[in-house]
């Protein structure tokens, strides 16, 4: 069975530092790979998506996420980040005739 | 477009009282519906989901149940609440195949008094 790990918990990054959050996955063909992010007591948003083709995939927000199967990852960026990104990410795979698996989050804050 | 609804947003309800969540999508037909939980400080929780009307997988036993009485209404039921049902409840839709991705409604804060 598939499963997703973001090593991160909790992250801390300044105003307008980059970042990139850790998401792993364990699967045995390409998976389906996403990114959500969710604002507090709201639901889950789609930020990207990745399938196949182009592995550096561009979302919204001025999100990027590069899926690299050497090392089974799908790793989060973005070059400058905003007090509005402060949030919890979500990482999920999708494989074969089953749901979505979703790691368990890691939560951003961002401080002046 | 593509619409989700969930009702009520906010829901007090004491041990032993039942339980009613509501879920509608609009404009788009045959969607797959899913019921998550997500619990203070934890990822979420897949609890059961659907792939057509009457049609309903469950992920975790428990006391709850879900219905999908129409192709874009899916319902979150129990007869007996406990306390550890409190939590935040997520209603999503995806299309195709289950491995798509999935679109979520805002979730309903339930708490058990």
């Amino acid at each position: 069975a598939q499963s997703v790990t973001q090593p991160d918990i909790h992250i801390t990054v300044s105003e307008g530092a980059s970042l990139e959050l850790r998401c792993n996955y364990s699967y045995g063909a390409t998976p389906y790979l996403f990114w959500y992010v969710q604002s507090p007591g709201q639901g889950l948003q789609l930020l990207l998506k990745y399938f196949s083709g182009d592995t550096l995939v561009q979302g919204i927000k001025g999100f990027e996420a590069e899926f690299k199967r050497s090392q089974s990852s799908f790793n989060l960026r973005k070059p400058s980040v905003h007090w509005s990104d402060a949030a919890e990410y979500f990482c999920a795979v999708g494989s074969g005739n089953t749901p979505l698996v979703f790691g368990k989050g890691t939560r951003l804050s961002v401080i002046a | 477009s593509q619409t989700i609804h969930q009702w009520p947003a906010t829901l007090v309800q004491p041990v032993g009282s039942p339980l009613s969540l509501e879920c509608t999508v609009e404009g788009t037909s045959n969607p797959n519906l899913y019921w998550y939980r997500q619990a203070a400080g934890r990822g979420l929780q897949l609890l059961f989901y659907s792939v057509g009307i009457g049609q309903i997988s469950s992920e975790v036993p428990q006391n709850l149940s879900a219905s999908r009485p129409q192709d874009r209404q899916f319902i979150l039921s129990s007869k007996k609440l406990l306390l550890s049902d409190s939590g935040f409840y997520l209603c999503a839709w995806s299309v195709g195949t289950v491995n798509q991705p999935q679109h979520f409604g805002d979730g309903t804060r339930l708490s058990i008094l």
